[in-house]
């Protein structure tokens, strides 16, 4: 069974930092493309990031609002992809889900709450 | 960027009913090398994280009861319920993964027990 475990969410204030991780189980992680989407209180999904797995080069794209701010890597010796937060801002409050997939999304974890607030 | 609008914002049907919900793409999603529309629906439960429904647009997830059913080209698509149950109020949301990111999604309908 696909598990996905997000960490690391909380309370920071404007301008902080904070890193998420996402603990993956139950796939071949390193086989996997991997994606953050997030979601404002009461609002829709909003489309964060992804990662590509290390055979298609690693590398990640990001939406608009958050380049040049956010940073996704992986380590898939510990099955795992983070999502580091820097200069937040109040409008990155929300539940931040990891999801399997590069395009579309088969498996969600339980999401992690992200407060920024002074 | 690809703006995805859905229509209605919400939507109440009865018990056993039919529940149409629409999206539209701001340009064609359909890539026509392999006549593939790139378009996804899932489905969010109060509290829960979204799940699945649909992909290429008609292609129904592992799971997914046939009820669920999805139509549609180009830029304009269709998420069907032909038998609505309980379980199935929730926000529905589409999402197109054209191209290249930003993939984005709809804005969600609601869709509740009339």
């Amino acid at each position: 069974e696909v598990q996905l475990v997000e960490s690391g969410g909380g309370l920071v204030k404007p301008g902080g930092s904070l890193r998420l991780s996402c603990v993956a189980s139950g796939f071949p992680f390193s086989n996997a493309w991997m994606t953050w989407v997030r979601q404002a209180p009461g609002k829709g999904l909003e489309w964060v990031g992804r990662i590509k797995r290390e055979t298609d080069g690693g590398t990640a794209d990001y939406a608009a609002p958050v380049k040049g701010r956010f940073t996704i890597s992986r380590d898939d010796a510990e099955d795992t992809v983070f999502l580091q937060m820097n200069s937040l801002k109040s409008d990155d409050t929300g539940v931040y889900y990891c999801t399997l997939g590069g395009t579309y999304y088969n498996a969600w974890g339980q999401g992690t709450l992200v407060t920024v607030s002074s | 960027d690809i703006v995805m609008t859905q229509s209605p914002d919400s939507l109440a049907v009865s018990l056993g009913e039919r529940a149409t919900i629409n999206c539209k793409s701001s340009q064609s999603v359909l890539y026509s090398s392999n006549n593939k529309n790139f378009l996804a629906w899932y489905q969010q439960k109060p509290g829960q994280p979204p799940k699945l429904l649909l992909y290429w647009a008609s292609t129904r997830e592992s799971g997914v009861p046939d009820r669920f059913s999805g139509s549609g080209s180009g830029t304009d698509f269709t998420l069907t319920i032909s038998s609505l149950q309980t379980e199935d109020v929730a926000v529905y949301y589409c999402q197109q993964y054209y191209s290249s990111p930003p993939f984005t999604f709809g804005q969600g309908t609601n869709l509740e027990i009339k």
